[in-house]
């Protein structure tokens, strides 16, 4: 596997479940990321990690936990949500917080 | 605040013409950087072309190339020869030295054959 992995690619969910989003990153970086994109809007910075430290919660719903093990996985897990979380989550890695972003191909969630 | 303002929601070309997206963006900062990013449909994003603020020289990435008007705060993307695999949505991005990218809206490329 090269650059950046997410798992799974698609998940349906109903509000009452909990699941997890994984991504991997194989490019030796020190900065992971996780977006939410919804159509006609912006994307959405959630959560931030360097050297496996958080350093942004974009007042982010806590029925969003992240988790950053070691500086190449980092985790979403996803409790109680909402049908307006349905989305496509994409998270990305840099070589450190300046240089620009190695994204994955996301994993598109419906919520139920 | 930083923004980022990407005006045309879509736009088309013709396949071996030139286009040029549109982008706009607000910083206070003096050391900033600017990204190209495209997304095709259903494949990840990728970086398109990158501009340091303090450079006044503009990036070119093959047929890729911006014209960045720093007292204008503008920052378009041209692309040259547009080929069919050049479809996809185009995001401008802003990052202040912060780990803070600023995504716009996106322009939807459309080319046509």
């Amino acid at each position: 596997e090269t650059g950046v992995t997410q798992t799974p690619r698609h998940l349906v969910m109903g509000m009452t479940n909990k699941k997890s989003l994984k991504c991997e990153q194989h490019l030796g970086h020190n900065a992971m990321y996780w977006y939410k994109q919804s159509a006609k809007k912006p994307l959405e910075l959630m959560f931030v990690y360097s050297l496996e430290e958080r350093v942004e919660n974009n007042s982010v719903p806590s029925r969003f936990s992240p988790e950053c093990p070691n500086s190449s996985h980092l985790f979403l897990h996803l409790h109680t949500l909402q049908p307006e979380d349905s989305a496509l989550y994409l998270c990305a890695s840099s070589q450190d917080l300046y240089n620009e972003q190695f994204f994955g191909p996301g994993t598109r969630l419906t919520v139920l | 605040a930083q923004t980022v303002t990407q005006s045309q929601p879509e736009m088309s070309v013709q396949e071996a013409e030139t286009v040029t997206l549109s982008c706009t963006y607000d910083t206070s900062e003096s050391d900033y950087y600017l990204f190209w990013y495209k997304q095709p449909p259903s494949r990840q994003m990728i970086l398109v072309i990158r501009q340091e603020a303090y450079k006044q020289q503009n990036a070119t990435e093959n047929r890729f190339s911006v014209n960045f008007q720093k007292a204008a705060k503008s920052f378009s993307l041209k692309i040259s020869d547009s080929q069919l695999g050049d479809a996809a949505m185009y995001f401008c991005a802003c990052n202040s030295g912060t780990y803070k990218y600023i995504f716009g809206t996106g322009t939807r490329l459309k080319v046509l054959a």
